[in-house]
């Protein structure tokens, strides 16, 4: 069965740190990642994307791929408070199906 | 103007009940897909549509049935509610085929089944 993993948590980090945040995923013929940030209550929307080894930046946030070892993560650089949500990792497996980690919360505490 | 909408948002009712709920999304996306997320916030996909045709079925109950009138809408009817149907049910869609699959998410409908 096709599993993407990560850390529950919480991961608890102070305001202006960096959080990292990392996903493991099993089908190795996996082309598409994305972190999905969800707050309390409400949908999950899009962080990043990523379909490349390599870091993708995009402001304060970066995601790191390595197809080798199977493994994504998400930095996220000087922390803020309203970063306090639950992140979560997906992978499209290929056609139009995308799974997803059970989310890992963080607590930015100020 | 919303992306993606869901109604109702909320939907409380008896075990036995049928209830339905419905998805439209003005993005002009090919496929549509209905979630579960439980309690411990595990978002699970249930169904994938794609151009009004299913595509994914994750081995849901029989008592689930989804429906697409046309691909701006995905529709859920779910008989015979019993208490473990109790989650947030998201709606979302996306664009897949173009490099990414971006899922754009409705605001979700949260159902308790007593």
């Amino acid at each position: 069965q096709k599993e993407v993993e990560q850390n529950s948590g919480p991961l608890s980090v102070p305001e202006g740190a960096i959080a990292s945040l990392n996903c493991t995923y099993s089908d190795r013929g996996s082309q598409s990642f994305f972190w999905y940030r969800q707050y309390s209550g409400k949908s999950p929307e899009l962080i990043m994307s990523i379909y490349s080894n390599g870091d993708k930046e995009d402001g304060r946030f970066t995601a790191q791929l390595n197809k080798a070892s199977q493994y994504v993560s998400l930095l996220i650089r000087d922390s803020q408070p309203s970063d306090s949500a639950t992140y979560l990792c997906a992978v499209n497996t290929g056609g139009f199906k995308t799974i997803f980690g059970a989310g890992t919360r963080l607590f930015v505490k100020a | 103007d919303t992306a993606v909408s869901q109604t109702p948002k909320y939907l409380v009712t008896q075990m036995g009940n049928d209830k339905s709920i419905k998805c439209e999304q003005n993005l002009g996306h090919d496929t549509m897909y209905w979630y579960k997320q439980d309690s411990k916030k595990f978002l699970k996909i249930m169904f994938s549509y794609n151009n009004k045709e299913l595509i994914i079925n994750e081995t849901v109950p029989n008592r689930f049935s989804p429906k697409s009138p046309d691909k701006a809408h995905l529709n859920l009817h779910i008989n015979s509610l019993e208490l473990g149907d109790s989650a947030v049910y998201f709606c979302a869609s996306s664009q897949p085929g173009q490099g990414e699959d971006t899922q754009y998410f409705g605001p979700g409908t949260r159902l308790t089944v007593l």
